[in-house]
């Protein structure tokens, strides 16, 4: 039972434009959440989370859109720049239990010339 | 800045031999996660440490999964007998306490040991 789903397992995108990263959850009591980037042979690093209070969240170039509704969040990077190449994960957790995260099969993101 | 240290980077072992993952975390982080990442998809987690308590450990397939953290520091994680689906990246984290938003405290990863068992 996959309660939080990243459909895409991959997106390409030119540099300097925009990338969107989605994320679904089926858990209605999800009340945090968090992608995290994952370079080649190295472990997933934290990049931005956001509570379920909230609607939207910004560090820098990365956003952070949540839609409870929905039940769907997505990560904008704008502008999108070759570093950024990596494998995103979403992350979800309880309001209870904060620290056991429940991950998504994450999104290779390729950003090009 | 020292990061989560985490050896052997690769281990291949054949089916129904043991293994044993070592951790060292971030200096002063009480937390110490370990999880499991089978290929294609996301990192689960198998057991949390509380300094040298179990905080869960709900996921971890105690039949043949065993981990400890003595002296609250340093981890290991022991499978014995291993199998085919074993095979995934181990990944260890820490943070300095519970609680990733309360007390804003991320976790932060090591680099994983890649398991193959033929």
């Amino acid at each position: 039972d996959q309660q939080v789903k990243q459909n895409s397992p991959s997106l390409s995108v030119q540099e300097g434009r925009i990338s969107i990263l989605n994320c679904d959850y089926t858990n209605s009591m999800f009340d945090y959440f968090l992608w995290y980037k994952k370079y080649p042979a190295e472990g997933p690093t934290f990049l931005i989370s956001i509570s379920s209070i909230k609607d939207k969240n910004e560090d820098g170039r990365f956003t952070v859109f949540l839609n409870k509704s929905a039940k769907h969040l997505s990560l904008h990077i704008v502008p999108s720049q070759p570093g950024d190449s990596a494998v995103y994960f979403c992350a979800a957790s309880l309001l209870y239990n904060t620290d056991k995260l429940i991950f998504g099969t994450g999104t290779r993101l390729q950003v090009f010339p | 800045e020292a990061g989560v240290a985490q050896s052997p980077r690769y281990k291949i072992i054949e089916k129904r031999q043991s293994v044993a993952f070592w951790c060292n975390p971030i200096s002063g982080h009480a937390t110490l996660y370990w999880y499991q990442q089978i290929l294609g998809q996301g990192p689960k987690l198998l057991i949390q440490f509380q300094n040298n308590g179990v905080v869960d450990d709900s996921q971890l397939p105690k039949d043949r999964f065993s981990a400890e953290r003595l002296k609250g520091v340093d981890s290991t994680l022991k499978i014995q007998p291993a199998k085919l689906e074993d095979s995934a990246v181990y990944l260890c984290a820490s943070s300095l306490d519970r609680g990733f938003f309360f007390l804003n405290t991320e976790a932060f990863f090591g680099q994983g040991t890649r398991l193959t068992v033929v």
